[in-house]
């Protein structure tokens, strides 16, 4: 089975621009799930979809982060205007109902 | 809200000693999964527990969840060097509906 695919791998910006990351989750997997991995950090759950809803996006700083899925299968994550403290290792990960987490090999952000 | 930690935050070991990482939660937990992440890489599932007390072994690696279901552990006997990297241990809260990783355990093996 194919895994769960994120573009771009690297991305550098500058502070206050903005940028958007793509996730295309396994195919027949519901549940989608943005997490923030800071170096030397865990994950930490941004958002999670249920099919196109949003399930929790508690954690998520609404007033420059945003994301969608429109259709139910592919999801971006934006972010507008970007900060330093932005700068991390955005995963995408999916899941069929309660099975473990599957995870993107993620895209790699620097904000200078 | 929900914490998980971990400790050690690392440990370097010998090739052959024994590992082992400790998960404790602010809140009791439904399941706890365990994920390893080499160096550069992003987690990957090992194991998942849900009954009170549950030890489950894959080989080399032996898994432990609490009485309380509020803390886990993973051992790992006679460490090889593919054993590198951080291993996380990630709770599902009771009545919840998302993980909640902890800060990972970064192992280094030393040839």
């Amino acid at each position: 089975e194919a895994g769960v695919a994120q573009s771009p791998r690297y991305k550098i910006i500058e502070k206050r621009q903005s940028v958007a990351f793509w996730c295309n989750p396994i195919s027949g997997h519901a549940t989608l799930y943005w997490y923030q991995q800071i170096l030397g950090q865990g994950p930490k759950l941004l958002i999670q979809f249920q099919n196109n809803g949003v399930v929790d996006d508690s954690q998520l700083p609404k007033d420059r982060f945003s994301a969608e899925r429109l259709k139910g299968v592919d999801s971006t994550l934006k972010i507008q205007p970007a900060k330093l403290e932005d700068s991390a290792v955005y995963l995408c990960a999916s899941s069929f109902r309660d099975s473990p987490l599957h995870f993107g090999n993620g895209t790699r952000l620097t904000v200078t | 809200g929900q914490q998980v930690m971990q400790i050690p935050q690392y440990q370097h070991v010998q090739e052959g000693e024994d590992f082992t990482t400790y998960c404790n939660s602010s809140t009791t937990l439904s399941n706890i999964q365990w994920y390893k992440q080499r160096p550069g890489g992003h987690p990957v599932f090992l194991i998942q527990l849900v009954k009170s007390g549950e030890v489950k072994k894959q080989k080399r690696l032996t898994f432990q969840f609490g009485e309380a279901k509020k803390n886990s552990s993973l051992h790992i006997t006679a460490t090889q060097t593919t054993d590198v990297g951080t291993y996380f241990c990630a709770g599902l809260g009771a009545g919840a509906n998302n993980l909640f990783f902890g800060t990972g355990t970064r192992l280094t093996v030393i040839p």
